[in-house]
């Protein structure tokens, strides 16, 4: 069974500043989806970014970007001049071909003013 | 317009009560999912259909039943409520089985007193 693990359950960033938000992931498989999802204090679930496993380059959109390391199965989040409103809990998650989705255990990041 | 919705968006109930929640998508998405996310903002996959078909049923009490009557909807209907059912329960559809981003309903809060 595929396993996610995100070992800090809390983080916190100076606002303009960069955080690194770690991820790291158990699979047998070789083909495979990670994301990182966004859930601010609304609740709503927001996709921030997404990966698939057969590609070298790793993802970017705009602030955010992952360090995605396959051989060590390390899928890190990089939010780049941190704002306000990106406060929120981050959820890692792997996807399988198939569909099913294993969510990591997830990070508060906290934005200080 | 709401892509992925849920009724209702707050759920109070009696311990021993059936209750149901509906989700509906107008994304034309094939895959539907259920999840839970429970107090400690843990997030688990419950089931999820594909064209009405049910594809990954996790261990899950069989007092919980889905019901996809087309491909749009999924509902999930829960008998004999117990304390340890109050959660936030989140539907979310996808394009394609794995790859494709999840996007999820705005969240049920069921609270079982």
């Amino acid at each position: 069974a595929q396993t996610v693990t995100q070992s800090q359950p809390e983080m916190s960033v100076q606002e303009a500043e960069t955080v690194t938000l770690s991820c790291t992931y158990d699979t047998s498989e070789s083909d495979y989806y990670l994301f990182w999802y966004k859930q601010p204090p609304s609740r709503q679930m927001i996709l921030v970014i997404r990966q698939e496993a057969y590609k070298q380059q790793n993802a970017t959109e705009n602030r955010f970007s992952v360090n995605f390391q396959k051989a060590a199965k390390s899928f890190s989040l990089k939010i780049s001049d941190s704002q306000l409103g990106d406060a929120a809990m981050y959820f890692c998650a792997y996807s399988t071909n198939a569909g099913k989705s294993t969510f990591g255990d997830g990070t508060t990041l906290t934005v200080k003013p | 317009d709401t892509a992925v919705s849920q009724t209702p968006k707050y759920l109070v109930t009696q311990m021993g009560n059936d209750k149901s929640i509906k989700c509906e998508q107008n994304l034309g998405h094939d895959t539907m999912y259920w999840y839970k996310q429970d107090s400690k903002k843990f997030l688990k996959i419950m089931f999820s259909y594909n064209n009405k078909e049910l594809i990954i049923n996790e261990t899950v009490p069989n007092r919980f039943s889905p019901k996809s009557p087309d491909k749009a909807h999924l509902n999930l209907h829960i008998n004999s409520l117990e304390l340890g059912d109050s959660a936030v329960y989140f539907c979310a559809s996808t394009n394609r089985g794995g790859g494709d981003e999840q996007f999820f309903g705005p969240g049920t809060r069921l609270t079982v007193l």
